[in-house]
């Protein structure tokens, strides 16, 4: 299974653009890459998923280079509400083991100041 | 539209204790998640329900530790004896598609569990 490697913890002041780096080596051909976001007492929501190239909602813009080694989730314009921590997860379809479920590691911590 | 619901949502049990923790999915999703979740860390798989199948159970940590889905809709997780490393939250969720992680999971709240 595909590991991920992301900063412990960041820290911003609103307004601010804040791009999270995730490292993911073993990437395989199928696998996708998927960002929840988890705030206290919450379960995990689903903020943005790609597979390679650039993809942008309305939350979140999601950076995958050509490799797929890495990708950068990019937060525009933070604000104190999205203080939070953001997992990065690489996976794909189950073919006979458990590569179709979600790997969290230890996510971002996400601070955002005033 | 109705999310994930879990009850309780705190539960204090002494050690040596069964617990039952319920979860609710979203109406009509086919597949259901149950994850442990300890204080600081993110969440790690326990087991997976395609209907009232339990088809993956690779992530139970050991035998007291029991799932069910006997109607392919609410889920109760049950923990024989509890121990005080069993103290986690107890996340649940649901997928209208399958055990693929290319599909979003709708999370409910968690149960958390203390165990003294």
């Amino acid at each position: 299974l595909a590991k991920t490697t992301q900063p412990i913890s960041m820290d911003s002041y609103e307004g601010q653009e804040v791009n999270i780096t995730c490292s993911h080596n073993n990437i395989a051909t199928n696998d996708y890459i998927t960002w929840y976001q988890q705030f206290p007492s919450q379960g995990p929501r689903f903020i943005i998923q790609g597979y390679k190239t650039k993809v942008t909602n309305e939350v979140a813009s999601l950076f995958i280079p050509a490799d797929r080694k890495s990708s950068t989730l990019s937060l525009p314009r933070v604000s104190l509400s999205d203080t939070a921590v953001y997992y990065c997860l690489v996976g794909g379809m189950n073919y006979g083991g458990s590569q179709g479920n979600l790997i969290f590691g230890k996510g971002t911590k996400l601070s955002v100041k005033p | 539209g109705a999310g994930v619901s879990q009850s309780p949502r705190y539960k204090v049990a002494k050690r040596g204790q069964d617990v039952a923790l319920r979860c609710d999915p979203i109406s009509g999703h086919v597949s259901l998640f149950w994850y442990q979740q300890a204080l600081g860390q993110g969440p790690e798989f326990l087991t997976y329900f395609q209907n009232e199948a339990q088809l993956d159970k690779s992530g139970l940590p050991s035998d007291r530790f029991f799932a069910e889905r006997p109607e392919g809709s609410v889920s109760t997780l049950k923990i024989q004896r509890t121990q005080q490393e069993d103290s986690a939250v107890y996340l649940c969720a649901s997928s209208p598609a399958g055990q693929d992680a290319r599909y979003e999971q709708y999370f409910g709240p968690g149960t958390r569990l203390t165990v003294t």
